[in-house]
């Protein structure tokens, strides 16, 4: 049972392109969560998804970025126009529900993308 | 006010000691606590959850709960050089209109061999 999939595990962006990162929840999850951990920092909440919902965007800057999670395939997180700033590791996890009747369930999160903005 | 909050440390304990970890949280709608181990480079792995009041204890690991003084630590026992890493406590509940994980900043801990 594969647990979450992120890739790529390494990008580099040049100031200004675009980075895509994805996501593939464990088998049986239908619940998306991404965080960003700047370097030496603790986790930060960005964005919470369901199956073609958006349910909880209110970590994610306003500008720039944008995620989605299709009925088909993987959870994307997008950044258009990267800067240095955007310069983290990405994790994805994802649980099995996502209501109250689940609040004992802990993430499972995947290996991470390390975005490199140069 | 970060609605959670660790000691980022670094803390040291020497091998075979008893490491104590601290976490604190603001919002009392929070219903389960989570502490999870990072290593350098590495994803966050979950080592324990904790919902009643009390302890739980979980081989070299136990958690702590209370939730009067919104309070949440994590013991480890005859502390190994393999428990060198990051820890992090997170809160789970109604945060800010959704339900969701909020993470303190971590507690970088050493065992000196």
């Amino acid at each position: 049972n594969a647990g979450v999939m992120q890739n790529p595990r390494h990008l580099v962006r040049r100031r200004g392109q675009e980075a895509r990162l994805r996501c593939s929840p464990m088998k049986g999850h239908s619940h998306v969560y991404w965080y960003r951990q700047l370097p030496e920092e603790g986790l930060k909440f960005m964005v919470y998804l369901q199956k073609e919902n958006i349910i909880d965007e209110s970590g994610m800057p306003k500008e720039r970025f944008s995620a989605e999670f299709p009925k088909e395939g993987p959870s994307i997180l997008r950044i258009q126009q990267v800067v240095r700033g955007d310069s983290a590791a990405y994790f994805c996890a994802s649980s099995p529900l996502g209501g109250h009747l689940s609040s004992n369930y802990g993430y499972t999160f995947g290996s991470g993308t390390r975005l490199t903005v140069v | 006010q970060k609605e959670v909050e660790q000691n980022s440390g670094p803390l040291s304990v020497p091998e075979g000691a008893i490491a104590s970890l601290n976490c604190t949280y603001s919002d009392r709608g929070s219903q389960s606590f989570f502490w999870y181990r990072q290593y350098s480079g590495k994803s966050p792995e979950l080592i324990m959850f904790i919902y009643s009041n009390g302890d739980k204890e979980d081989g070299r690991f136990t958690a702590q709960l209370n939730k009067a003084s919104q309070y949440v630590s994590l013991l480890i026992r005859d502390s190994q050089p393999s428990d060198s890493a990051t820890y992090l406590c997170a809160a789970r509940g109604i945060i800010q209109g959704a339900q969701k994980l909020v993470f303190g900043q971590g507690t970088r801990l050493t065992i000196n061999p």
